[in-house]
């Protein structure tokens, strides 16, 4: 089955600097990439999602970048706040079910 | 509109009792996932029910994890003789279809604990 892996397992970064985590996945055949955000103590929520057909996918101060050639994907969140904190879950879909990486943790420090 | 509901929200229960976690998905959707999420851990994929289908039950721990789904309402989740390592949030999530881009919504999870 999938396998979804992500790097760096917790981030600090300053307010106002840009954070990016990066995943990887084994399945070439998955198309569907999200990305979800995890407060302390809620549900995770989809903040943002790239299908394969596509390279790059923007909203506002998050972005996600495909590398399917490289199986890897990665979120960017420019011009940090302190509401940013949170774990945030890159996944993967092949089949109809999606597999979760483990989770990064991000502290924007005021 | 109303979103997906767990309950309870927490059961702390004795190790080798039997517990029931209940999950109701956002009416319409008919893909249901279950997953365990351990504490600073990532979301273990447990089951999947799509409609009538058979459901995906490949993360299932172990034996003593059984789930069902009426048609394309609630869900339970049933653990049996509870062990201290199944202490975890158990998220139920739905979506209205399955298949790629298709937003899984979760609920707020069950907290479990096993003493």
């Amino acid at each position: 089955g999938e396998n979804v892996e992500q790097h760096p397992s917790t981030l600090s970064v300053q307010e106002g600097d840009s954070a990016v985590i990066k995943c990887t996945y084994s399945d070439s055949a998955s198309n569907y990439f999200p990305w979800y955000k995890q407060e302390l103590g809620k549900r995770p929520q989809l903040i943002i999602d790239i299908r394969s057909n596509v390279g790059e996918k923007k909203d506002q101060r998050i972005a996600v970048t495909l590398n399917k050639t490289a199986k890897h994907f990665s979120l960017h969140i420019t011009e940090t706040q302190p509401e940013d904190s949170a774990v945030y879950f890159c996944a993967a879909r092949g089949n109809n079910r999606l597999a979760f990486g483990k989770g990064n943790q991000v502290v924007v420090i005021p | 509109g109303a979103g997906v509901s767990q309950s309870p929200s927490n059961k702390v229960t004795e190790k080798g009792k039997d517990v029931e976690l209940r999950c109701d998905p956002i009416s319409g959707h008919t893909a249901l996932y279950w997953y365990r999420q351990r504490l600073g851990q990532g979301l273990e994929f447990l089951i999947y029910f799509q409609g009538n289908s058979a459901p995906d039950k490949s993360g299932l721990p172990s034996d003593r994890f059984s789930a069902e789904r009426t048609g394309e309402s609630v869900s339970t989740l049933t653990i049996q003789r509870t062990q201290q390592e199944d202490s975890a949030v158990y998220l139920c999530a739905s979506s209205q279809r399955p298949g790629p881009g298709t937003e899984q919504f979760f609920g707020p999870g069950t907290r479990l604990t096993v003493l």
